[in-house]
């Protein structure tokens, strides 16, 4: 069975500052997918980033990255510089297998982070 | 480009009574998936369809939950009869493929009194 890890119920960070959120998966399937979502307190959920995990290089979009260690089963998400904004609930969340077999596509969740930035 | 679609937006009702959402998924994405989400368990994914086929229904809680995908746009979620339990938050999300992003509409908060 697959499991997500999000040991950090609450962070805080400084405005401007970086900020690493911890994720950490369980699978015995080769090939898999990581993602980050962001839920502000309006309640959407707005994709992130993505990682493979046949990619070889970490995934960056502006200021967000994700630190993959493959061989520690981790997909950090660490957002440089933040702001005020960022100030949410932050999901990690994972799929496995590939096309044509069963539960291709279906993510599973963390339980997530509350990120609060500081002014 | 618009996004996923979700109505309504919120949804008060007695209990017993039947409840129907709604979503219109992202045009030219093949898969489809209904999520609910509570404070106890987090988020669910309760079934999802590709190609308007059901493929995994295995979170649907009970009989009472059915989902139906007619066409490519469109997709419904039915709870009957409704239970105080029920009260969540139900998203509707869209990919273009398996392995691509899912992308949410704003989620329908229903309670059920």
């Amino acid at each position: 069975a697959q499991k997500i890890t999000q040991t950090q119920p609450g962070m805080f960070v400084q405005e401007k500052e970086a900020v690493t959120l911890d994720c950490t998966y369980d699978t015995s399937d080769p090939s898999y997918g990581l993602f980050w979502y962001k839920q502000p307190s309006s309640g959407e959920m707005i994709f992130l980033i993505y990682q493979g995990s046949y990619d070889q290089q970490n995934a960056t979009e502006g200021r967000y990255s994700l630190n993959f260690q493959k061989a520690r089963k981790s997909a950090n998400l660490v957002i440089s510089a933040s702001q005020l904004g960022d100030s949410a609930m932050y999901f990690c969340a994972m799929r496995v297998g590939d096309a044509g077999g069963t539960s291709y596509g279906k993510l599973t969740f963390g339980q997530g982070t509350i990120l609060t930035v500081h002014p | 480009d618009a996004g996923v679609i979700q109505s309504p937006r919120h949804e008060v009702t007695e209990m017993g009574q039947e409840v129907t959402l709604r979503c219109k998924p992202i045009s030219g994405h093949d898969y489809l998936f209904w999520y609910r989400q509570t404070m106890m368990r987090g988020l669910e994914l309760l079934i999802y369809f590709n190609n308007n086929v059901p493929i995994d229904d295995s979170g649907m809680p009970e009989d009472r939950f059915s989902a139906k995908m007619p066409n490519a746009s469109f997709s419904t979620l039915k709870i009957q009869p409704s239970e105080p339990r029920d009260s969540a938050v139900y998203f509707c999300a869209s990919s273009f493929a398996g392995d691509q992003p899912q992308h949410f509409g704003d989620g329908t908060r229903l309670s059920i009194l």
